[in-house]
């Protein structure tokens, strides 16, 4: 159980263009998620929690006009980057809380991550 | 805010034998929970140990360990009997215990374990 899926695996998009990415908890709820962003060879570095029905919070520093976050149920998220350019290429990883650990110690899930590159 | 240091970005180590790889963090609460994660070249994560931060027990897991010194703000993880399978990045990891666990993760920049035939 617990499985997070992350769609697609890997985009290209011309540079200017907006891409979406979808992440889902397949076989849990989760009222929250979190969008993380890694660089090659670096650490993922959280950009917003998102929290089903209400907006998403973001970290300092990441532009919530470019990075778009919607959660419009309890299984999905996504984040939509808007007129991408090419220093938005990255590792994009969304990990989900499963609502029936809620509590102290909740698990957090992690999805297979998006691979995006800008040209 | 919360810092998470791991000072050793490459850990080389022999089949079946032992290694620690090393993690320092800073905050100021009191609460929280410690992780180490592993990221093979699929570069999915993978939960490899969880520490409540109010245990004074270590957490264990089979062949992997930590050594949680909570004064000295230090955990580190241990590896034993160490296996191929084990070679991947691994990072540790912060998370607040306040908030009713709307916190995401603070990552540390990772240490790339090899194992070595």
């Amino acid at each position: 159980g617990a499985v997070v899926s992350q769609h697609p695996s890997r985009v290209i998009c011309k540079s200017g263009t907006s891409v979406k990415i979808e992440c889902r908890s397949l076989d849990f709820q989760a009222t929250t998620m979190f969008w993380y962003r890694q660089f090659p060879k670096q650490s993922l570095m959280l950009m917003a929690t998102s929290n089903e029905g209400s907006k998403a919070t973001y970290e300092q520093g990441v532009e919530k006009d470019k990075f778009l976050i919607n959660h419009a149920s309890l299984t999905l998220s996504t984040l939509t980057v808007t007129s991408a350019h090419p220093e938005d290429s990255s590792f994009y990883i969304c990990s989900a809380r499963d609502l029936a650990g809620a509590g102290r110690s909740y698990e957090q899930y992690f999805g297979p991550g998006t691979r995006l590159t800008v040209t | 805010a919360q810092t998470v240091t791991q000072s050793q970005p490459e850990m080389s180590v022999q089949e079946a034998e032992t290694v620690t790889l090393s993690c320092t963090y800073d905050t100021s609460e009191s609460d929280y929970y410690l992780f180490w994660y592993k990221q093979p070249p699929s570069r999915q994560m993978i939960l490899v140990i969880r520490q409540e931060a109010y245990k004074q027990q270590n957490a264990t897991e089979n062949r992997f360990s930590v050594n949680f010194q909570k004064a000295a703000k230090s955990f580190s993880l241990k590896i034993s009997d160490s296996q191929l399978g084990d070679a991947a990045m691994y990072f540790c990891a912060y998370r607040s215990a306040r908030g009713g666990g709307a916190d995401g993760l603070t990552f540390g920049k990772g240490t790339h374990l090899i194992i070595q035939p």
